[in-house]
């Protein structure tokens, strides 16, 4: 069974302050891995897509990258409006495209 | 900029009443999604649908919902027969392309259904 598994659960920072967020999954074969932004209240927002080992997409002060096993999604100085949820989810090889999605990152900036 | 609208915001109903729940997605996508989110759970996946057909479904699309695009902007999730366990978030999605642009999808601001 695929598996898709997010950490920290909820990560608190001071604005400015660095870090990285982790997703690892167990797939037979990655077709494309997927991180997406979550405001409360409101739908997914789509970010960034990978599809191979060293990859790597940047937005503004995100960047995400992929190995084999696990993907981090950097933040760079963050800022109070950075703060949401964070979610990844891994699409795998094979007939079907259903996603599957981590339980997501709950980060919070402090001003 | 264009947005997947939904309604209503929030839905409650009886269990075992039927719930239509509506989405209009971008204009010139092809491809939308219907997904829920119970509280404090993942989100899952329930159906896709393309050229006036299911794609896919997972599992927990069964006998009790259906979705359809009545005319050419709307698309709907019916739930037939209501169970406490359908409360959830409902979020509806569209994408421009399918396949590797699966996953480049636009969601909607959901609808809170409740069921008691």
């Amino acid at each position: 069974e695929d598996q898709v598994t997010q950490s920290p659960e909820a990560l608190r920072l001071q604005e400015g302050e660095s870090s990285s967020l982790n997703c690892s999954y167990t797939v037979s074969g990655l077709r494309g891995l997927f991180w997406y932004r979550q405001d409360p209240g409101k739908g997914p927002e789509f970010l960034f897509t990978l599809y191979s080992a060293g990859e790597e997409k940047e937005k503004e002060r995100l960047k995400a990258t992929l190995t084999k096993k696990e993907s981090f999604l950097h933040i760079t100085a963050p800022k109070p409006e950075d703060s949401a949820t964070y979610l990844c989810a891994v699409q795998a090889s094979g007939g079907s495209y259903i996603p599957t999605f981590g339980r997501g990152t709950s980060l919070i900036v402090h001003p | 900029e264009p947005e997947v609208t939904q309604t209503p915001s929030h839905q409650v109903t009886q269990m075992g009443q039927e719930v239509i729940l509506r989405c209009v997605p971008i204009s010139n996508h092809l491809y939308f999604y219907w997904y829920r989110q119970i509280l404090g759970q993942k989100v899952e996946f329930l159906v896709s649908f393309y050229n006036n057909e299911i794609s896919e479904k997972s599992e927990i699309f069964d006998d009790q919902f259906s979705v359809e695009r009545p005319d050419g902007s709307n698309f709907t999730l019916k739930i037939r027969s209501t169970k406490l366990e359908d409360s959830a978030m409902y979020f509806c999605a569209s994408s421009e392309r399918g396949g590797r642009g699966f996953n480049e999808q636009f969601f909607g601001p959901g609808t809170r259904l409740t069921v008691l």
